[in-house]
């Protein structure tokens, strides 16, 4: 069973809208990290936020930030006022502190900034 | 070095040949990781190390390939008798402990099997 859903292989968006980009989780650990990182054409991998199964504050990142609903079992990313250097794909990854810190990465969605 | 050094950049082997696919981990990094992305998809995890032992290896496709790391730093990930489906891009991250700590990449290794 996938530990890491994200439900949408690709997204356009206009420059300067916001964005949503969906992570859905699967786990049975009380204590676990969720993370997402972004992959530009360059091929590199990008952290960008990281969010913790005990945080009660959603996680921010200059115009980054996690829209965490643990019952939910969804950590979703909103990147604000979207710009073309935007455009990328974006993995979203849990690391399962009872699975000794192994992280697994989502399929990833590539977004693609409309001007 | 600044960042994790993956060698060599590039490899193209015929099918059957053995690759050695290197990683030096940022300094102090305890935790590294490998993963595969093949064209255009996720990342595939393959094994971890802690230190130098490995308490994850499921994700290692099938007994052709193998990792080790030595004094807890240098890791090589071996594939031997190499397949075509075997072409992919090889990722190394590592990281500090913690929960908190993030993956720090290497630019990969583009192994092609012709």
């Amino acid at each position: 069973a996938q530990k890491i859903t994200q439900t949408q292989p690709g997204m356009f968006v206009q420059e300067k809208e916001a964005v949503t980009l969906d992570c859905t989780y699967d786990t049975s650990d009380q204590s676990y990290g969720l993370f997402w990182y972004k992959q530009p054409s360059s091929g590199e991998m990008i952290f960008l936020i990281y969010q913790g199964s005990y945080d009660e504050q959603n996680a921010t990142e200059g115009r980054y930030s996690l829209n965490f609903q643990k019952a939910r079992k969804s950590a979703n990313l909103v990147i604000s006022a979207s710009q073309l250097g935007d455009s990328a794909m974006y993995f979203c990854a849990m690391r399962e502190r009872d699975r000794d810190d192994k992280i697994i990465f989502g399929k990833g969605t590539r977004l693609h900034i409309l001007p | 070095g600044a960042g994790v050094s993956q060698s060599p950049s590039n490899k193209v082997t015929e099918k059957g040949k053995d690759v050695e696919l290197r990683c030096d981990p940022i300094s102090g990094h305890t935790a590294l990781y490998w993963y595969r992305q093949s064209l255009g998809q996720g990342l595939e995890f393959l094994i971890y190390f802690q230190g130098n032992s490995a308490p994850d290896k499921s994700g290692l496709p099938s007994d052709r390939f193998s990792a080790e790391r030595t004094g807890g730093s240098v890791s090589t990930l071996t594939i031997q008798r190499t397949q075509q489906e075997d072409s992919a891009v090889y990722l190394c991250a590592s990281s500090s402990t913690g929960g908190k700590s993030p993956l720090h990449f290497g630019n990969g290794t583009r192994l092609t099997v012709t």
